[in-house]
């Protein structure tokens, strides 16, 4: 298969706390997973990516790991900030599928002042 | 770099009447190109895509064509506009097995 699951579809945090987000994918021979944030009107602008020899990588106040064998991974953002504010969507490449991205449905994300 | 650029931004169209949305593609050559389409406040939806001048696959049946004339130069076409046809289109583009980038987006209202 090549559905792509992400939970939850909506999040609202307070601003400094943490958000996560988690995905998990049916196509064992996925190796790339990108994560991308979409602001209101906007096109999805790619903010963080790992690839199936990582398990964990960051940038700055995000975050991404990945588990192989259970065939799901998260976003983490620490001391989030209410420009965090956004739909973050998830996804992984179908290698059998000319490497074409699997999305998830995307999480909306609230952070309140 | 490579930059991808979109237009139009926005839209406004009668049903029944034909459509073109074009995308092209600088800094890169012989990228994948992609065309998808978002419904408010749903997910990513892959419509084509593409892996050369005119080498156009399609994932979903519908009422929109999609053109590949030059190397960097993606165009969605349809000849007669639905009213399911509204929503925001996205053209993008990679290098295959690399990362994808997405366009600015169109946001299409067929009225």
């Amino acid at each position: 298969g090549e559905n792509v699951e992400q939970h939850p579809s909506t999040l609202s945090v307070q601003e400094g706390d943490s958000a996560v987000i988690k995905c998990t994918y049916s196509d064992s021979a996925s190796n790339y997973f990108p994560w991308y944030k979409q602001e209101l009107g906007k096109g999805p602008q790619l903010i963080i990516d790992i690839r199936s020899n990582v398990g964990e990588k960051k940038d700055q106040r995000i975050a991404v790991t990945l588990n192989k064998t259970a065939k799901h991974f998260s976003l983490h953002i620490t001391e989030t900030q209410p420009e965090d504010s956004a739909v973050y969507f998830c996804a992984a490449h179908l290698p059998l599928r000319d490497y074409k991205l699997s999305f998830g449905a995307g999480t909306t994300v609230t952070v309140r002042a | 770099s490579q930059t991808i650029h979109q237009w139009p931004a926005t839209l406004v169209q009668p049903v029944g009447s034909p459509l073109s949305l074009e995308c092209t593609v600088e800094g890169t050559s012989n990228p994948n190109l992609y065309w998808y389409r978002q419904a408010a406040g749903r997910g990513l939806q892959l419509l084509f895509y593409s892996v050369g001048i005119g080498q156009i696959s399609s994932e979903v049946p519908q009422n929109l064509s999609a053109s590949r004339p030059q190397d960097r130069q993606f165009i969605l076409s349809s000849k007669k506009l639905l009213l399911s046809d509204s929503g925001f289109y996205l053209c993008a583009w990679s290098q295959i097995n690399e990362k994808l980038f997405f366009g600015s987006g169109t946001q299409l209202s067929v009225l």
